[in-house]
């Protein structure tokens, strides 16, 4: 079975960082496209950034670019979103999803992101 | 980048009725070398991450009973559950993956009349 455990989230001030990480067992983690969404309070899902299975191709939503990277690690079987510049906009639920192709198949339980001063 | 409008906002359904929602897309999605409609529909209860039901627009998800259907081409599209049951309580949002950005819909709540 899927398990994908999300880690990471917490209270953060405007313009900090903070380090998403989403480990992953039950399946071959390297055979798939990982992706991160995020969910603000009481809101609607917004994408935020996909990676391919080798971690050559990186795609992001416009208002992430250059202040998120994704990244990952297939030896340890988990997924990054390094999120810095934040902004009180940022604060959601961030999931971490595996893809089949571009289809969101699975998805974790999700991790909380407050932006706050 | 594509919009993806749900209607309605707010569905009451009687339990064992029929219920239909419906997404509209401000583009085609077909991936022709394929012919696959890329939409996807998910459900999300209540502090619970959403769940995939539908993908290729009518395509069931594993695990995902036959109750829910989905159809529809071109830039129009229908989730459909046969028999409403209590556990169907949600909200649902419509995907499409066609292109970056990947967009959902702003979401139906499903709920008992």
């Amino acid at each position: 079975e899927v398990q994908l455990v999300e880690s990471g989230g917490g209270l953060v001030q405007p313009g900090g960082s903070l380090r998403l990480s989403c480990g992953a067992s039950g399946i071959a983690f390297s055979s798939f496209w990982m992706i991160w969404v995020r969910q603000a309070p009481g809101k609607g899902l917004e994408w935020v950034a996909t990676i391919k299975e080798d971690g050559s191709e990186k795609y992001y939503v416009d208002s992430v670019k250059g202040r998120f990277t994704i990244s990952r690690d297939n030896a340890r079987n988990s997924l990054y979103l390094q999120m810095d510049s934040l902004r009180a906009e940022d604060t959601a639920v961030y999931y971490c999803i595996r893809g089949s192709g571009w289809v969101f198949e699975s998805w974790g339980q999700g991790t909380p992101v407050t932006v706050s001063s | 980048d594509i919009v993806m409008t749900q209607s309605p906002d707010s569905l009451p359904v009687s339990l064992g009725e029929r219920a239909t929602i419906n997404c509209k897309s401000s583009q085609r999605i077909l991936y022709s070398s394929i012919n696959k409609n890329q939409l996807a529909w998910f459900q999300q209860k209540p502090g619970q991450p959403p769940k995939l039901l539908i993908y290729s627009a009518s395509t069931r998800a594993s695990g995902v009973p036959d109750r829910f259907s989905g159809s529809g081409s071109g830039t129009d599209y229908t989730l459909t559950i046969s028999s409403l049951q209590a556990a169907d309580v949600a909200i649902y949002y419509c995907q499409q993956y066609y292109s970056n950005p990947i967009t959902f819909g702003q979401g139906t709540r499903l709920e008992i009349k």
